[in-house]
């Protein structure tokens, strides 16, 4: 059963528009979402981060939304750029027994920003 | 900083035969994971160290991999014997705790081709 859920598999936006993926999930008991970046051939790295206790954080082009009641969240990019082109993955952190926050991850989004 | 470096990045066996894979994590870090990428998924945790003890453990397939974590730093997964479909990505990851939650850091991956 799929808890962190990316429905568009790709998206392709122009340079400097705006471009806005989307995530939804499952489990009300996550604590932390997460953004990360993948490029080809290389390993996810983290992007931005929001507590569930928040709704927006911003961190230079990059803004997470966060809306609990729809188990909806979204990263906007503003301006986008060709750089960012790259798979974006959403995940999620859910606490395990132990205390240890396990990363859940949606299937991603594959980003083409063209010049 | 060196990242999380992996070894080897690809490798193409044939079904049946054993297959070992290398994780050197960030220096400090005293958390790592394997997690398996399957084709269009996103990253699952295979198996979660704190130091040199498997803490996590649920999610590996204990009749043909093993994991291992000497030291509390290299560590490596094995995989005897390998079936068609354990054909995906291996990523390792490790971690620096900040806040609630995990900022993990990836390495680049080993790439597996099972035929």
């Amino acid at each position: 059963d799929q808890q962190v859920k990316q429905n568009s598999p790709s998206l392709s936006v122009q340079e400097g528009r705006i471009s806005i993926l989307n995530c939804d999930y499952t489990n009300s008991m996550f604590d932390y979402f997460l953004w990360y970046k993948k490029y080809p051939a290389e390993g996810p790295t983290f992007l931005i981060s929001i507590s569930s206790i928040k709704d927006k954080n911003e961190d230079g082009r990059f803004t997470v939304f966060l809306n609990k009641s729809a188990k909806h969240l979204s990263l906007h990019i503003v301006p986008s750029q060709p750089g960012d082109s790259a798979v974006y993955f959403c995940a999620a952190t859910e606490e395990m027994n132990t205390g240890f926050q396990k990363l859940v991850f949606g299937t991603g989004t594959r980003l083409l920003v063209s010049p | 900083e060196a990242g999380v470096v992996q070894s080897p990045r690809y490798k193409i066996i044939e079904k049946k035969q054993p297959v070992a894979f290398w994780c050197n994590p960030i220096s400090g870090h005293n958390t790592l994971y394997w997690y398996r990428q399957n084709l269009g998924q996103g990253p699952e945790l295979l198996i979660r160290y704190e130091n040199e003890e498997a803490v996590d453990d649920s999610q590996l397939p204990k009749d043909r991999f093993s994991a291992e974590r000497l030291k509390g730093v290299d560590s490596t997964l094995k995989i005897q014997p390998a079936e068609l479909g354990d054909s995906a990505v291996y990523l390792c990851a490790s971690t620096v705790t900040y806040d609630s939650y995990n900022e993990q850091f990836f390495g680049p991956g080993t790439r597996l081709t099972v035929l």
